[in-house]
């Protein structure tokens, strides 16, 4: 069956540094893959969407991989503040289903 | 402002007792979406509509009824054959196509949050 996992334990970093998420996907092959942040108590927001010919996206301190060999994408936050600190969710398009998928998420705690 | 409203933020059910949770959007968006929300996991897609009239069953959809009788609303019960319905319920919207990038970026209300006393 189609699998999307995303570390659940939460990744803590220091302040100025980098964070990298990663989405792992099984059985099945995404035309596209969006991340979202969510904040507790509310509901995700948009951050950017990477296409299957796309090896790299970025958008100001955001940067976003998308490997299909490897099934994986990575999500990365340059110069963390602690106002990134926030669960982050993967969604690959689901082709068959013609439908967003969502991953579990990642917390992100950015410690000053 | 455009949006998503979702309402209420917080409901409480008795058990056995059918609850809507209502909708809307000013977004000019063709396509409407339900997800259920458990702690620390993924957003599961409960129903969805593409165009008004017509709606879908996604993942999860037993135990919950939608409408959509007009383009800028989408309501979801949660009826007494849920058996287990305490979860934060978020609905979102995308504007429609056709082909193959058919869903775009989802546009999230703020929720609400069921619990069944």
């Amino acid at each position: 069956s189609q699998k999307i996992e995303q570390n659940s334990e939460a990744l803590n970093i220091q302040e100025g540094k980098t964070a990298t998420l990663t989405c792992n996907y099984t059985n099945y092959s995404p035309a596209y893959l969006q991340w979202y942040r969510q904040d507790p108590g509310r509901g995700p927001v948009f951050l950017l969407l990477i296409r299957e010919n796309e090896k790299e996206k970025r958008k100001e301190r955001l940067k976003v991989t998308f490997d299909t060999t490897l099934k994986q994408s990575l999500f990365h936050i340059t110069a963390s503040q602690p106002a990134d600190s926030a669960t982050y969710l993967c969604a690959p398009y689901n082709n068959a289903g013609n439908m967003l998928t969502f991953g579990g998420g990642t917390r992100l705690m950015v410690k000053p | 402002d455009g949006g998503i409203t979702q309402s209420p933020k917080y409901l409480f059910r008795k058990e056995g007792q059918n609850v809507t949770l209502s909708c809307e959007q000013n977004l000019n968006h063709d396509a409407m979406y339900w997800y259920r929300q458990d702690p620390g996991q993924g957003l599961r897609l409960i129903y969805y509509s593409q165009i008004v009239n017509d709606f879908q069953k996604g993942d999860i959809a037993e135990g919950y009824s939608v409408s959509r009788e007009k383009k800028e609303s989408f309501p979801l019960t949660v009826t007494s054959a849920q058996k287990n319905p305490t979860a934060f319920y978020l609905c979102a919207s995308s504007s429609a196509g056709r082909g193959r990038f058919f869903v775009g970026e989802l546009f999230f209300g703020e929720g609400s949050r069921l619990t069944v006393l």
